[in-house]
């Protein structure tokens, strides 16, 4: 176990519609990244917050959004999905910039 | 664009058979090395690491890897795999400053027959 959790665990949507998908990281855990995991595929980054605030994106359009939490909790939201979309979202948290991610056993998205 | 190579997609090994998988990355600067491993239905999790000092590091559960600066590598090894081995392995680049961006490579599977 890592100490970091999401949820759900699983989300059916359609396109179109909007999503969010939740990570509490372990406490004092102050920078979360969130990745994408596409089936087949290794994860890829779509961005970090430190401290609540984004500082880092990856090739990820602006309707990927986020927000960080005082009480190390955090939310990826996905807006207008779209099939491609449909993948394994995992969290990762960390203190700082410490070598060590601990990742979250992701939410799996299936947009139809 | 900054990228990871991991050249096998799949690997079928026997019990005690040694292993080897390959990982190359596209980036001269300063670079954090890391594999990863996610066993059916568990998170991922951190086999080892590479960020400085000695090119050969060992992690959990008997893996060890060896940085080659010169060839871009860092490549996974073990000398005799278990059934419980059986995993999806991947490798990761994390490059310096203040960003926990990590590039992964598309993964290896690794299936180990009893």
């Amino acid at each position: 176990e890592t100490g970091v959790t999401q949820s759900p665990t699983h989300l059916i949507k359609t396109r179109g519609q909007q999503v969010t998908l939740r990570c509490s990281s372990q406490s004092g855990h102050n920078t979360v990244s969130w990745y994408q995991q596409a089936l087949g595929q290794g994860p890829q980054f779509i961005f970090q917050y430190y401290r609540e605030e984004e500082n880092g994106r990856g090739n990820f359009p602006p309707r990927f959004s986020g927000l960080q939490f005082p009480n190390y909790s955090s939310e990826l939201n996905v807006n207008a999905l779209e099939l491609d979309d449909s993948a394994l979202y995992l969290c990762a948290s960390t203190v700082d910039y410490q070598e060590t991610q601990y990742f979250g056993p992701g939410t799996r998205l299936l947009v139809l | 664009a900054q990228s990871v190579s991991q050249h096998n997609h799949h690997v079928i090994l026997s019990e005690a058979a040694s292993l080897e998988l390959g990982c190359n990355y596209s980036y001269g600067g300063t670079v954090n090395l890391f594999w990863y491993v996610q066993y059916p239905g568990q998170h991922l999790q951190l086999l080892l690491k590479y960020f400085s000092g000695d090119p050969l590091v060992k992690g959990i559960k008997g893996f060890e890897a060896e940085f080659i600066k010169s060839k871009f590598s860092f490549n996974l090894r073990k000398p005799s795999v278990q059934w419980s081995d059986t995993a999806e392995y991947f490798c990761a680049v994390k490059h310096g400053g203040a960003t926990n961006k990590l590039i992964f490579g598309t993964g290896t599977l690794l299936a180990v027959q009893p």
